[in-house]
Parts: C-alpha cells; sequence; structure tokens
C-alpha cells in the first residue's frame, strides 16, 4: 500500500489559466474521488469514479471543472479559466471495490493534496 | 440527500479528561458512517467507522464511537485525551440512494491542553 499521490503539491497560477492536477490511487482501489477543501472546512464533494466511469458528479461544479480517469487508473482534474474563488486546496482519495456492503463501508484513503493559489 | 452536522466549532478539554466531538446525520437509507482526523499540514486519516449492529465501535488511537439510531447520532469519545489528539475531526456519511459518495460535516476542531 503506497498511499494515494498527488501532484503537483502547490501550484500558482494568473486568473484565466488553465491549470491540470494528477491523482495516483492505491493500486487496487477501483473507486477514485475529488474533493474541495478551503481552510478550516470540510472537504466538499466534487466528483467520483468507479474504475474509468464518472457516476456522480457535484451540481456545484461548473462547467470549467471536468475529470477524467482514462484508464481507470489515475485521474486528471482539469480547472479551466481559473478564477480567485477557485483558490483552495484539492484532494484525492480511493477506495476499495468488493461486495456491495463491504463497498459502502469501505473508508476512503486521502492523498496529501493539491494546493492551489489563484492570483 | 444524505447530510451531516457537527454542532461545535471547536471542543476544549484538559488532558486526562474524557472528550467528546459531536456528530448528527440525515440518510434515505441506512447510514454508513465514519470518523476522520486531520493533523495539522497532514492529509485526512481514517480513524473508524460504524459497524452494523455495534453501538460502539473502537477504532485508532483509542478513540471510539457510539451510534445512536433514535437519535440520529454518532458521536466520537475518547475516555482520556492527550495533547497530542489536538487536531480536527470530520463526521462523514454514506447512504445507499447517495451512491458511494461520501459527505462530510464541517469539522470540529479538538484542542487538549496540558
Amino acid at each position: 500500500d503506497t498511499g494515494v499521490s498527488q501532484d503537483p503539491r502547490h501550484k500558482i497560477t494568473k486568473r484565466g489559466q488553465n491549470v491540470t492536477f494528477r491523482c495516483d490511487p492505491i493500486s487496487e482501489h477501483n473507486r477514485l474521488y475529488w474533493y474541495r477543501q478551503t481552510l478550516g472546512q470540510g472537504p466538499e464533494f466534487l466528483t467520483y469514479f468507479q474504475n474509468e466511469a464518472q457516476l456522480e458528479k457535484s451540481r456545484l461544479l461548473s462547467d470549467r471543472f471536468s475529470a477524467e480517469r482514462p484508464k481507470g487508473s489515475f485521474s486528471t482534474l482539469e480547472i479551466q479559466r481559473t478564477e480567485q474563488g477557485d483558490s483552495a486546496m484539492y484532494l484525492c482519495a480511493s477506495s476499495r471495490g468488493g461486495s456491495v456492503h463491504s463497498s459502502y463501508n469501505s473508508p476512503l484513503h486521502f492523498g496529501n493534496g493539491t494546493r492551489l493559489t489563484v492570483t | 440527500a444524505q447530510s451531516v452536522a457537527q454542532p461545535e466549532d471547536q471542543v476544549n478539554v484538559a488532558e486526562g479528561n474524557p472528550l467528546t466531538v459531536k456528530c448528527t446525520y440525515s440518510v434515505s437509507g441506512n447510514p454508513y458512517l465514519f470518523w476522520y482526523v486531520q493533523y495539522p499540514n497532514r492529509g485526512l486519516q481514517f480513524l473508524l467507522k460504524y459497524i452494523t449492529g455495534d453501538n460502539l465501535v473502537k477504532g485508532s488511537y483509542g478513540f471510539e464511537a457510539e451510534f445512536n439510531k433514535s437519535q440520529t447520532s454518532f458521536h466520537l469519545k475518547k475516555p482520556s485525551a492527550l495533547v497530542s489528539d489536538s487536531a480536527l475531526y470530520f463526521c462523514a456519511v454514506r447512504d445507499e440512494p447517495g451512491g458511494f459518495k461520501t459527505i462530510f460535516g464541517a469539522g470540529t476542531r479538538l484542542f487538549v491542553k496540558a
């Protein structure tokens, strides 16, 4: 278990630029999640994948945000035309599959996050 | 849709005293409940989860959680707090109608004073 890996750790960009983040989940985990966290707040759900299928996307997520998991392994999260309000920590997590019950019971394993600052 | 509430922004407790961090939830189906901890400058870590049928579940670092179906609560407890327990604690919930999405509470900051 090498853990969930996120790259980069920090990203500073100017307003209007596009950014892309990468997440490598734990290898045997088939579900991958993206969350956004601002200082002192709880993680806010953005989207999640089961294998390569994106099963749900938050209604709060604008169309400037897109995520992919092309081969069911790593995932990318892209933000187009960044705004200052996009500044946050972007967290990736993965969880194990299996039976339906065990899947619901499977906890999330988080990476250390990518901190985005939009100037 | 599922939701979770943590009514206290902050809990202060003296070292050696028992601690409780409160969590209430709202779900449409059976609840799947979790506690996570976030230490300063570190990622979120899983602490414990509700096991169906066990009203008191035990987790890492001596923490336990009490499930109460009638009060829809899942409070985090520890009999004797340590200064090193000071961190941000998040309650989280899934329910089957919601799929595998996990919803987090706003968090409770725990301060343990020596």
